[in-house]
C-alpha cells in the first residue's frame, strides 16, 4: 500500500497569504491519479482537485494543483476567510486508494 | 443536483452487524457510477471501506474485505454497508460517497458525499 505523507502537520496564514501544502507518495503514483479534498468542521470532505491538477466543478481558481511521481501541491494563492481547514490528499492510481493524514490550515 | 444521505443506529454492540444504508436523490444509482464508502476515525484518518458499480461488479479494501458486504438497491435507489463482528476500532464517522474514475478496479476519487454518521461499537 502507498503511504501518502503530508506536510506540514498544520500551517498557520493570515488572509491573503499563499498557501502551499504538499502530499508526498512512499512510490510513484500512476497516472498522477492525485487528488485534494477539503474538509470543514462537522462536514464531509469536498473534492477540490483530481488528476493532481484538474479543478473539480464549482471550485474557485485560486485553488491549484501540481506536481507528479511522488511529489504533489496544493496551493492556495490568496487565503480567504473560508479557506481554513483541514486538507487532504488521497491516491486513485493503486489499489487500495487511500488517504493523508491531514494538514490542517489555520488562522495565525 | 446529486445528494447522498446516510442513515442507520449510531449505536452498535461489539461482536455485532453494524449496518448502513445510503439513500441518492437527484440521480438514479443504475444509470452509471460506482457507489461508495468511507470512514474517518481519530486513530485512523479517512479510510476506503469499498466500492461497488451501477451494473454490481465490487471492490473491497483488503484490510476489510473479509467482514464487509456491499449492495445495491436499485428499486429503492440506495445501497448499504454491512461491517461483520464490529469491535471499538469500527468506532467512526461513516460516509458514503459517489466515486468517479477512469480504473474503478484500481481506485477512484469522490466527487459526492454524504453528510456521515457517527457509529459507536460499545457495549
Amino acid at each position: 500500500e502507498i503511504v501518502l505523507t503530508q506536510s506540514p502537520g498544520t500551517l498557520s496564514l493570515s488572509p491573503g497569504e499563499r498557501a502551499t501544502l504538499s502530499c508526498r507518495a512512499s512510490q510513484s503514483v500512476s497516472s498522477n491519479y492525485l487528488a485534494w479534498y477539503q474538509q470543514k468542521p462537522g462536514q464531509a470532505p469536498r473534492l477540490l482537485i483530481y488528476d493532481a491538477s484538474s479543478r473539480a466543478t464549482g471550485i474557485p481558481d485560486r485553488f491549484s494543483g501540481s506536481g507528479s511521481g511522488t511529489d504533489f501541491t496544493l496551493t492556495i494563492s490568496r487565503l480567504e476567510p473560508e479557506d481554513f481547514a483541514v486538507y487532504y490528499c488521497q491516491q486513485y492510481g493503486h489499489s487500495p486508494r487511500n488517504f493523508g493524514q491531514g494538514t490542517k490550515l489555520e488562522i495565525k | 443536483q446529486v445528494q447522498l444521505q446516510e442513515s442507520g443506529p449510531g449505536l452498535v454492540k461489539p461482536s455485532e452487524t453494524l449496518s448502513l444504508t445510503c439513500y441518492v436523490s437527484g440521480y438514479s444509482i443504475s444509470r452509471a457510477y460506482n457507489w461508495g464508502w468511507i470512514r474517518q476515525s481519530p486513530g485512523k484518518g479517512l479510510e476506503w471501506i469499498g466500492s461497488m458499480s451501477h451494473s454490481g461488479s465490487i471492490y473491497y479494501n483488503p484490510s476489510l474485505k473479509s467482514r464487509v458486504t456491499l449492495s445495491l438497491a436499485t428499486s429503492k435507489n440506495q445501497f448499504s454497508l454491512k461491517l461483520r463482528a464490529v469491535s471499538v476500532a469500527d468506532t467512526a464517522l461513516y460516509y458514503c460517497a459517489r466515486d468517479f474514475g477512469p480504473m474503478p478496479w484500481v481506485g477512484a476519487y469522490m466527487d459526492v458525499w454524504g453528510k456521515g454518521t457517527a457509529v459507536t461499537v460499545s457495549s
